[in-house]
């Protein structure tokens, strides 16, 4: 079963623009992760943040927390056309053993 | 600097053979998971191992699924008697610890005719 959601599925955008994916979960969490994915390639970790963190950034970008919505956002700024894949949010389950991955957004970026 | 590495990266095979696939994690992490991918979908969790140990399998994991790390470094995922549904992305992935972000190879691609 997946743990997160993310929303939307999928995003086209202007290069340039910023693009903002969702990611909503169901249970609590010790910590939450953000990967990135090109076609046909294995996942790319981007960013984690902490149950008691409310926002990360990391060069372009940001992501936020909100514990009580169960829920965060990712925020990628100033987007260029190599931000075009497939964006995961993954949460730690119960026994903080291993990770548990949404389904997903794919963005695209147009030049 | 060595990444995850996955073996072979395309497998095509007739329904009823068995497959075997290999990864080999980045050379210090404890942890190794094997995923299942498929189309538009995110990684589904079928095994990790901690060490030689696996610690954890998921009820997708049938009985046709097996899955060994002899030495606690490389680990091989073998599917007796392939069914059609079970092509997919296999990816591998190590970490440090439970809690550190995993790093991924490029998967498996598998195809059963």
């Amino acid at each position: 079963s997946q743990q997160g959601e993310e929303d939307p599925q999928a995003l086209s955008i202007q290069e340039g623009e910023n693009a903002t994916m969702n990611c909503s979960y169901k249970t609590s969490i010790n910590n939450l992760q953000w990967y990135r994915q090109n076609s046909g390639r294995g996942l790319v970790h981007l960013i984690l943040i902490r149950s008691n963190e409310r926002e990360k950034h990391s060069g372009r970008l940001r992501v936020t927390l909100d514990t009580s919505k169960k829920s965060s956002s990712l925020l990628i700024t100033a987007s260029r056309a190599a931000d075009t894949a497939s964006y995961f949010c993954a949460t730690d389950d119960s026994s903080a053993s291993k990770i548990i991955f949404g389904s997903g957004t794919r963005l695209s970026i147009r030049p | 600097d060595t990444g995850v590495s996955q073996n072979p990266r395309h497998k095509i095979t007739k329904r009823g053979q068995n497959v075997t696939f290999r990864c080999d994690p980045i050379s210090e992490h404890n942890r190794l998971y094997w995923y299942r991918q498929t189309l538009g979908q995110g990684p589904e969790f079928l095994t990790y191992f901690q060490n030689e140990a696996q610690l954890e399998k998921s009820r997708l994991l049938s009985d046709r699924f097996s899955a060994e790390r002899p030495k606690g470094s490389f680990s091989t995922l073998e599917i007796q008697r392939t069914e059609q549904g079970d092509s997919a992305m296999y990816l591998c992935a190590s970490s440090s610890t439970g809690n550190q972000p995993q790093h991924f190879g490029d998967g498996t691609r598998l195809s059963i005719l």
